[in-house]
């Protein structure tokens, strides 16, 4: 069985501030990690996957994210942010237990103010 | 490629009419797949197909809904009758071989049942 938590609903920050986005995840077996992202009104776009390489995964748009098998975490962060960053973000996660259909976190709200 | 292809963009409807949803994935991706997006329930997938064939549509919330997919370049997703509760936006997305690919998403249809 595979599940996936994001931590918080909705995160705030400051253009040029830190970005942190926090995932959890459980999965019985070596699991394929995501992130995407969701601008207003428009379709689910990937921003990262970790899938048994390196564990510090580098994605589009400056973002970056480490799998922690030991503390089951594969947390999202950017190291300025930028207001076009601003969107809704997903943690997926897909442990090949039978069907490799992917699991999606309920997303994270990241607003960011000027 | 175009990338996924949803129509129509939006849907106004009123209650008890027939609703179809459309879908082109892209050119060689085995796997398609149906999710619903609300406020209230996040990211739902409704149903996935492998090389046209449904796998599992344990999501799909009841008989009202029905998916099809007569060959690789297109899939509809149907409601009838349509209620009120069905309002949200419904995506498609596909993917090159299983789960653990990358999923690209259409823009999604905005559906509004009155």
């Amino acid at each position: 069985a595979q599940s996936v938590t994001q931590l918080d609903s909705h995160v705030s920050v400051s253009e040029g501030t830190p970005v942190l986005l926090r995932c959890n995840y459980s999965s019985s077996y070596s699991p394929s990690l995501f992130w995407y992202v969701q601008h207003p009104n428009k379709g689910l776009q990937l921003l990262l996957k970790y899938t048994s390489a390196a564990t510090l995964v580098k994605g589009i748009n400056g973002f970056e994210a480490e799998f922690k098998k030991s503390e089951t975490s594969f947390h999202l962060t950017k190291p300025s942010a930028h207001m076009s960053d601003a969107a809704e973000y997903f943690c997926v996660v897909s442990d090949g237990g039978g069907s490799y259909i992917p699991t999606f976190g309920r997303g994270t709200s990241l607003i960011v103010h000027p | 490629d175009a990338g996924v292809i949803q129509s129509p963009r939006h849907e106004v409807t009123e209650m008890g009419q027939e609703v179809t949803l459309r879908c082109k994935p892209i050119s060689g991706h085995d796997y398609l797949f149906w999710y619903r997006q609300t406020m209230m329930r996040g990211l739902e997938l409704l149903i996935y197909f492998n090389n046209n064939v449904p796998i599992d549509d344990s999501g799909m919330p009841e008989d009202r809904f029905s998916a099809k997919m007569p060959n690789a370049s297109f899939s509809t997703l149907k409601i009838q009758p349509s209620e009120p509760r069905d309002s949200a936006v419904y995506f498609c997305a596909s993917s090159p071989q299983t789960g653990i690919d990358t999923q690209y998403f259409g823009p999604g249809t905005r559906l509004t049942v009155l």
